[in-house]
């Protein structure tokens, strides 16, 4: 079945470092890849979206480019902040498909 | 902010009894889906609600059940409840066929059983 890979955290980085979360996925077809981040105490905010291959999707400075020959979906930002500190779930929802599938979290803490 | 509220905010049950978590879904939504994230993990579907109707389970047993109403606000039903079903649960609402949207997430429930 579809699934979704992770890098494991905590990634614990000083303010305006350069991140990167790797993030794979399988599935058939041509699924539709998320970012959602999640703070402390609260539900999930789609950060990011990307439906095809190629697409960057973008926000609030994070990017990330859905590779359809190495199925990836790296999550990158140029230079972090202290309120990028969360926790980041990469998903997928398949082509034919309502319900999205989440990878385990990872989680970065971003020191001042 | 998404317009997705969900009530209580914590809820602490005992082990064997029954549960009901609400779900308000943003306006011009009108499907809701229900994941349980529990502690360290990804949320993981536990249903989807279309038209008031269950268009979608993942793999969860039939303990769990859900209601959507003609509001489209939702309910999600635990009968029994075990220790292991302590997690956040999470309501999704988007839109479906012409004017479709993305999940959008309420801020969830926290329960505990004990």
């Amino acid at each position: 079945g579809d699934s979704v890979t992770q890098m494991e955290g905590p990634v614990t980085l000083s303010e305006e470092a350069f991140l990167t979360i790797n993030c794979t996925y399988t599935a058939t077809g041509y699924p539709s890849l998320f970012w959602y981040v999640q703070y402390p105490g609260e539900g999930l905010q789609l950060l990011l979206k990307a439906t095809k291959a190629d697409d960057k999707g973008s926000n609030k400075g994070f990017e990330a480019t859905y590779r359809k020959e190495t199925t990836s979906f790296h999550l990158e930002k140029g230079s972090v902040q202290v309120s990028d500190s969360a926790v980041y779930f990469c998903a997928l929802r398949g082509d034919s498909s309502y319900k999205l599938i989440f990878g385990s979290g990872t989680r970065l803490l971003v020191r001042p | 902010e998404t317009g997705v509220t969900q009530s209580p905010t914590h809820l602490i049950k005992t082990r064997g009894q029954q549960v009901t978590l609400r779900c308000s879904s943003q306006s011009g939504h009108n499907t809701v889906s229900w994941y349980q994230q529990a502690l360290g993990q990804g949320p993981q579907f536990i249903f989807q609600y279309y038209r008031e109707e269950e268009n979608g389970r993942g793999n969860f047993p039939p303990r769990f059940s859900g209601l959507q109403f003609p509001n489209y606000s939702s309910e999600l039903n635990v009968n029994a409840l075990e220790l292991d079903d302590s997690a956040l649960y999470l309501c999704a609402s988007s839109s479906v066929g012409n004017r479709r949207t993305e999940a959008f997430f309420g801020q969830g429930t926290r329960l505990t059983v004990v």
